[in-house]
């Protein structure tokens, strides 16, 4: 079946260590996004990427680094900046560059700290 | 710059009667506009969404939703609840082409039997 894959489900970070989150889908998905979801806050843009080899900073960029290196694939890496990693991270994808579409989700990586 | 507002943090309503969660939206243009909805620990599943055309839109699981312009809202409806829509609901909105939905902080929606 189609969809988005994000791995692994749970990740625990240590103290001043950088971590990659996995995000892949087989929709043939042009568009990839990731999101930060915090309890009260709803979902905040952290980066998203509309193309291969090319992608935009969202609302809470800071902390936070990316590639997409090939149209499937979009990691998102936590480095040791971002001071306040706790949260639930969402991988998103969209068809196309129409406003018509919606976004497909995968069912997150849930990141603490140790 | 865009906006999503969902007044309710919580919505509590009993099995058999109708529920609503609001949404409204701030945008320069015209509005796109999505409903979508989560489970415990799982990503976001879309359920309706608005474009143009009828301002009552139907979605997945019975849910519909009511687009209207001059209120700047979009309420999420279902005639009668079920236990199992007990979830977190998010509206989200795009306002240009090629840029992300932005979404409002979620309601939660509690049916009790």
């Amino acid at each position: 079946d189609g969809g988005i894959t994000q791995s692994p489900k749970y990740l625990f970070r240590k103290e001043g260590q950088n971590v990659t989150l996995s995000c892949e889908q087989n929709l043939n998905h042009d568009a990839m996004y990731w999101y930060r979801q915090d309890p009260g806050q709803g979902l905040r843009l952290i980066y998203y990427s509309q193309i291969v080899n090319d992608f935009q900073k969202g609302d809470i960029a800071e902390g936070y680094s990316v590639s997409r290196e090939k149209k499937e694939s979009f990691p998102l890496t936590v480095t040791s900046a971002q001071k306040n990693p706790t949260a639930f991270y969402l991988c998103a994808s969209k068809g196309d560059r129409g406003q018509n579409q919606p976004q497909h989700f995968g069912d997150g990586t849930r990141l603490s700290i140790l | 710059a865009q906006s999503v507002a969902q007044p309710e943090d919580q919505v509590n309503v009993a099995e058999g009667n109708p529920l609503t969660v609001k949404c409204t939206y701030s945008v320069s243009g015209n509005p796109y506009l999505f409903w979508y909805v989560q489970y415990p620990n799982r990503g976001l599943q879309f359920l309706l969404k608005y474009i143009t055309g009828d301002n009552l839109v139907k979605g997945s699981y019975g849910f519909e939703a009511e687009f209207n312009k001059s209120q700047t809202s979009f309420h999420l409806k279902k005639p009668s609840a079920l236990v199992s829509d007990s979830a977190l609901y998010f509206c989200a909105v795009r306002e240009a082409p090629g840029t992300a939905l932005i979404f409002g902080k979620g309601t939660t929606l509690s049916v009790s039997s």
